[in-house]
């Protein structure tokens, strides 16, 4: 079956960058997600990325996805203590409507 | 953007009783919803899949008497988790998901469940 697995802790300082790492199982994933989640709250859908696309910037994010490894990244630039939160990579692909998720990369953000 | 809500978004009931949650997509029309369920500092695990007009599809290990959906509408679905006990305390979200493709899922801010 699918799998998705994340680092479950990331520490950095304000300003700079943080990367986090999700690789998955599934070959046949075809749309990949970012969700942030703050303490108490639901996901907030941060960015995606479909699976024939290599990288994908919105302002302070980059995702990168390198399909032969099956490993996704999210890169968030100039970290800020409010980007402090739970991220979540999840996955999709062909014949399945639901989504995996990994396990969560909890960032934590020093001022 | 779109915007999905639940209500409620935090219920303390004594064991035994039913509590019912509804998600609503507020500016789009689901014909899926999916219901997921949280542990502290776990991951989302998916509890059922909602789909408009028909019964819902369960994952393996859910309890389908147990936990009740309806999605009577392109809009709403409900989740009644039945008998509810201590065990069954945790963090509900729903999502949904515009049209029959395969678009993004939004997600529901959650409703925290606590059973005494």
């Amino acid at each position: 079956g699918e799998d998705v697995e994340q680092s479950l802790f990331l520490s950095v300082r304000e300003g700079d960058s943080s990367v986090i790492n999700c690789t998955y199982t599934d070959s046949s994933s075809t749309y990949l997600y970012w969700y942030k989640q703050e303490p108490g709250a639901g996901l907030q859908l941060l960015t995606y990325i479909f699976s024939n696309m290599d990288m994908k910037q919105d302002q302070r994010l980059t995702v990168l996805l390198n399909k032969k490894d099956k490993h996704l990244s999210l890169r968030i630039a100039d970290t800020q203590t409010g980007d402090s939160a739970i991220y979540f990579c999840a996955e999709t692909g062909t014949g399945r409507r639901a989504l995996t998720f990994g396990s969560g990369t909890r960032l934590q953000v020093q001022p | 953007g779109a915007v999905v809500s639940q209500h409620p978004s935090w219920v303390i009931c004594k064991s035994g009783t039913s509590v019912k949650i509804e998600c609503r997509s507020l500016d789009f029309q689901a014909t899926t919803m999916f219901w997921y369920r949280q542990f502290p500092k776990q991951s989302l695990m998916l509890m059922a899949t909602s789909n408009e007009g028909s019964k819902a599809t369960y994952e393996q290990g859910v309890e389908k008497d147990k936990f009740l959906i309806n999605h009577a509408s392109l809009t709403l679905s409900t989740l009644t988790v039945t008998s509810a006990h201590p065990e069954d305390s945790s963090f509900y979200i729903c999502s949904a998901r515009e049209g029959t493709g395969m678009g993004t899922q939004y997600f529901g801010p959650g409703t925290r469940l606590l059973v005494l």
